[in-house]
Formats: C-alpha cells, sequence, structure tokens
C-alpha cells in the first residue's frame, strides 16, 4: 500500500528565516511526485512534480528536490505569503485511475 | 476558464438526511475524484471516475454514491448522511498522460464544507 508521511506537522518561521519540509513515502513504482499548496477554505494548488531521484525544481522562493524515499520543499527567505499548508503527493505506476496518495500536510506560518 | 466548480460551498445537514454535491469541469478532462479533507487525516479518496461510464471506489467509500453524468460532471450523494461524513470534500479532475512517465496533474475545486448534526 502507498504511504505518504509529512513532518513536521506545523513550522513558524520568521520572515527571511529559511527552513525545509520533508515528505517521507513508499510506493511501488513511482510514476510521480506531487507537491501542492493549498491556502485556508480553498483547494491544492500545484506547484511541483517530480519524476525521478535527483530531480530538482524551483519556483521563486521554493525548491523541491527527490531522493528514492524522500522529498523535501526547501523554502527560502520566506515571506508572510507563504504562510499555507503544503501536502505532499505520490502516484504510482499502477494507480488506478491515476490517483494520487497524500500526506497529512505542514502548516507554515510566516511572521512578519 | 473556470477549472473545476462544486456546489454547494457550504452544507449544514441533520443525521439520516440526504444531498448532492455537484462538481462540474471545462478542460475535457478524462478523469474526475471524489477526496474528503478532516484534520490530521490528509485528503483520502472517496470514488473515482477513470473515464466516462465508469466510477471505482477509492479508500473510503462507505455512505457515499457517485454519478458520472457526462464526460464534464461528478457528483457525489450521501443518501443518509452521518455526523462521521462532516468533512471538506473536494472533486479534482485530470488528464492523463501529461507529464512524463504518464504522470498526470489534478486540479482541485474550491471544496464543499459539510457538517452533519
Amino acid at each position: 500500500e502507498d504511504q505518504v508521511t509529512q513532518s513536521p506537522e506545523a513550522l513558524r518561521l520568521q520572515e527571511g528565516e529559511s527552513s525545509s519540509l520533508n515528505c517521507s513515502y513508499t510506493v511501488s513504482g513511482l510514476r510521480g511526485l506531487f507537491w501542492y499548496r493549498q491556502d485556508p477554505g480553498k483547494g491544492p494548488e500545484f506547484l511541483f512534480t517530480l519524476y525521478s531521484a535527483g530531480e530538482e525544481k524551483e519556483k521563486e522562493r521554493l525548491k523541491a528536490t527527490l531522493t528514492k524515499k524522500e522529498s523535501f520543499l526547501h523554502i527560502t527567505a520566506p515571506k508572510p505569503e507563504d504562510s499555507a499548508t503544503y501536502l505532499c503527493a505520490v502516484q504510482a505506476a499502477k494507480a488506478a485511475g491515476n490517483k494520487l496518495t497524500f500526506g497529512g500536510g505542514t502548516r507554515v506560518l510566516v511572521k512578519p | 476558464n473556470a477549472g473545476v466548480t462544486q456546489t454547494p460551498k457550504f452544507q449544514v445537514l441533520k443525521t439520516g438526511q440526504s444531498m448532492t454535491l455537484q462538481c462540474a469541469q471545462d478542460m475535457n478532462h478524462n478523469s474526475m475524484y471524489w477526496y474528503r479533507q478532516d484534520p490530521g487525516m490528509g485528503l483520502r479518496l472517496i470514488y473515482y471516475s477513470a473515464s466516462e461510464g465508469t466510477t471505482d471506489k477509492g479508500e473510503v467509500p462507505n455512505g457515499y454514491n457517485v454519478s458520472r453524468l457526462n464526460k464534464r460532471e461528478f457528483s457525489l450523494r450521501l443518501e443518509s448522511a452521518a455526523p462521521s461524513q462532516t468533512s471538506v470534500y473536494f472533486c479534482a479532475s485530470s488528464y492523463p498522460g501529461q507529464g512524463r512517465s504518464g504522470a498526470n496533474v489534478l486540479t482541485f475545486g474550491a471544496g464543499s464544507r459539510l457538517t452533519v448534526l
């Protein structure tokens, strides 16, 4: 069974204080690992897809990396507008209906 | 371009009442999904429809039914609501093979918050 575990559950940062979020996963053949951002009262918004170990992707202050067992989302010099819940999900190579399996998320609060 | 539209946004039910959550997408996606999100539990798949005319159970299907009305619409029905079904429900859609290795990105609606008293 595919499993995704995110840590920490919550993270409080000062503006400009860089940090990393962890996503550990087990999956029978990885088709893709996804990062989403979710603002309160809204649906998840797609950030990145990573396909194989060693791959990295960047978007503004966010950088996602992937190994065979985990992914990290690095937030560099965060701003208050980076406050959100960040969700990690995996898609298995043989996932029925191409469904995603999600972790519990990390709530990030960036204080000015 | 509206993307994925869910109605209603909020609903309060009494135990035993029934209701249907509606979802429509205008991106010509083949696959559609219903997830529920509970604190500390993450997003869990209720039902999905890989293509028009097919539906399958996800992780937590008990107490729910779905209908893929056409390619655009996928509804979720609670026949006899229970307090354990209090949750935020998200509909999503995807088009297979968008990315490398066939990985496909799910696009989510804004959610429907349901409270069962």
